[in-house]
């Protein structure tokens, strides 16, 4: 089976706070594909990330980062020095290749809420 | 600019009344989906369309139509709208297969059956 679990429903901060979001799946593909995915307010999915399972690199993208592990099948978000436009749901994906791969579908997790207070 | 064009973005209606909501993508992707988001449950796949005439079930494809004439447009029609059927719904399109690339999402539509 495929799945994205998304442990935290909410998380508050104040302004300059560091927040990671955690991300944990499970697929049977050995080949599959990561996503983030940013909804603020105004409802629109927003693409941020997407990594393959043969890149375990970390990536560094301003104050946005991303750390994946194949060991514990994690792909964690991290917000450095959070700021109160950042306050959206955030959503981590995955699609796999042979057991998704027809469908071309993205199996979502069920999202955080973040809330930067200011 | 590439996107996707989902109209309308509200709409609310009655119970067993058809209606249509459209989704237009300008970027040439072969592969478009409907996701449905529901609070905890996230995003989940209605249907999805490999071509033009080519349409399969996802995951909660029930009482949900589709169809792919143009390789451009995916309408979703809800041919009798139950009160369970409010909710955020959002059409995707994405270019290849495998899964690989990134999907762009339409602004979505929020739709209330009362």
């Amino acid at each position: 089976a495929q799945k994205v679990t998304q442990a935290q429903t909410e998380i508050s901060v104040v302004e300059k706070e560091d927040v990671t979001l955690d991300c944990v799946y499970e697929t049977r593909d050995t080949t599959y594909y990561l996503f983030w995915y940013k909804q603020p307010p105004s409802g629109e999915l927003v693409f941020l990330i997407r990594r393959n399972s043969f890149d375990e690199q970390n990536e560094i993208s301003g104050r946005y980062s991303w750390n994946f592990q194949k060991s514990t099948s994690s792909f964690n978000f991290t917000i450095t020095a959070s700021q109160v436009v950042d306050s959206a749901v955030y959503f981590c994906a995955l699609s796999g290749t042979f057991y998704g791969g027809a469908t071309n579908k993205l199996i979502f997790g069920t999202g955080t809420l973040l809330a930067v207070q200011p | 600019e590439a996107q996707v064009t989902q109209n309308p973005r509200y709409l609310i209606t009655v119970t067993g009344k058809k209606l249509t909501v459209t989704c237009s993508q300008n970027m040439n992707h072969e592969y478009m989906s409907w996701y449905r988001q529901d609070p905890g449950l996230g995003l989940r796949q209605i249907y999805y369309s490999m071509n033009v005439e080519v349409t399969d079930k996802g995951d909660v494809p029930e009482g949900y139509k589709v169809s792919r004439k143009e390789k451009r447009n995916f309408p979703l029609i809800l041919e009798s709208p139950s009160p369970n059927q409010t909710s955020l719904y959002f059409c995707a399109s994405r270019s290849g297969s495998g899964g690989s690339t990134e999907a762009f999402f339409g602004q979505g539509t929020r739709l209330t059956v009362v």
